[in-house]
């Protein structure tokens, strides 16, 4: 089974400061992709960004990017020019690229993002 | 607008008592899963449905129920609330090589 680990429980970062997340998984597939979600206190699942395995390009969504090192099973998050409003909870999720998966996710433990002014 | 449906929003039920969760979504997703998350964790398979008529038990099934008469909708059922089962449950959609669209949670209490 796939494990997704989030080694930082809490992140501090000051408006307009650059913060990376940290994400490792384990895994023997070759097919695969993987998320990060926001969550804010409102609870709501958000989107981040998303990376296809079989993709060599780093993903990018406006001021969040992602270092994806396919042989280290690291997948990191990077916030550039923080905000207030990206203070949340940070999942990275981990779905296989089989069909026999039937598209279930693996969640890490989450990070909590901080914002200070 | 379109996306995943969840009701209700907060419950509070005695250690005994059942419930369901509803859950609907109208984008014709044919997959859809109920994750809980417990307090500092992340979320936790409980069972999955890739169809009408189709479901599966996830990495924590036990003391709860599922089923898929309609694309549509895929309730939750909590047979005999247990403490334990307080938690913040979502649903989600999606096409098999999709995205998910997640549900906004139930934060269940059981006291």
């Amino acid at each position: 089974a796939q494990t997704v680990t989030q080694s930082q429980p809490e992140m501090s970062v000051q408006e307009a400061e650059t913060v990376t997340l940290s994400c490792t998984y384990d895994t023997s597939e070759s097919d695969y992709y993987l998320f990060w979600y926001k969550q804010p206190p409102s609870r709501q699942m958000i989107l981040v960004i998303r990376q296809e395995a079989y993709k060599q390009q780093n993903a990018t969504e406006n001021r969040f990017s992602v270092n994806f090192q396919k042989a280290a099973k690291s997948f990191s998050l990077k916030i550039s020019d923080s905000q207030l409003g990206d203070a949340a909870m940070y999942f990275c999720a981990y779905r296989s690229g089989t069909t026999d998966s039937w598209g279930k996710f693996q969640f890490g433990a989450g990070t909590q993002v901080v914002v200070t002014p | 607008n379109a996306g995943v449906t969840q009701t209700p929003k907060f419950r509070i039920l005695k250690i005994g008592q059942s419930m369901t969760l509803q859950c609907a979504q109208d984008m014709n997703h044919n997959y859809m899963y109920w994750y809980r998350q417990d307090p500092g964790m992340g979320l936790k398979l409980i069972y999955y449905s890739v169809g009408a008529g189709i479901t599966d038990k996830g990495e924590v099934p036990n003391g709860y129920n599922v089923s898929r008469s309609t694309t549509e909708d895929f309730p939750l059922r909590l047979e005999l609330a247990a403490p334990s089962q307080t938690s913040v449950y979502f649903c989600a959609s999606s096409y098999p090589s999709g995205t998910y669209t997640f549900g906004s949670g139930t934060r269940l209490t059981v006291v």
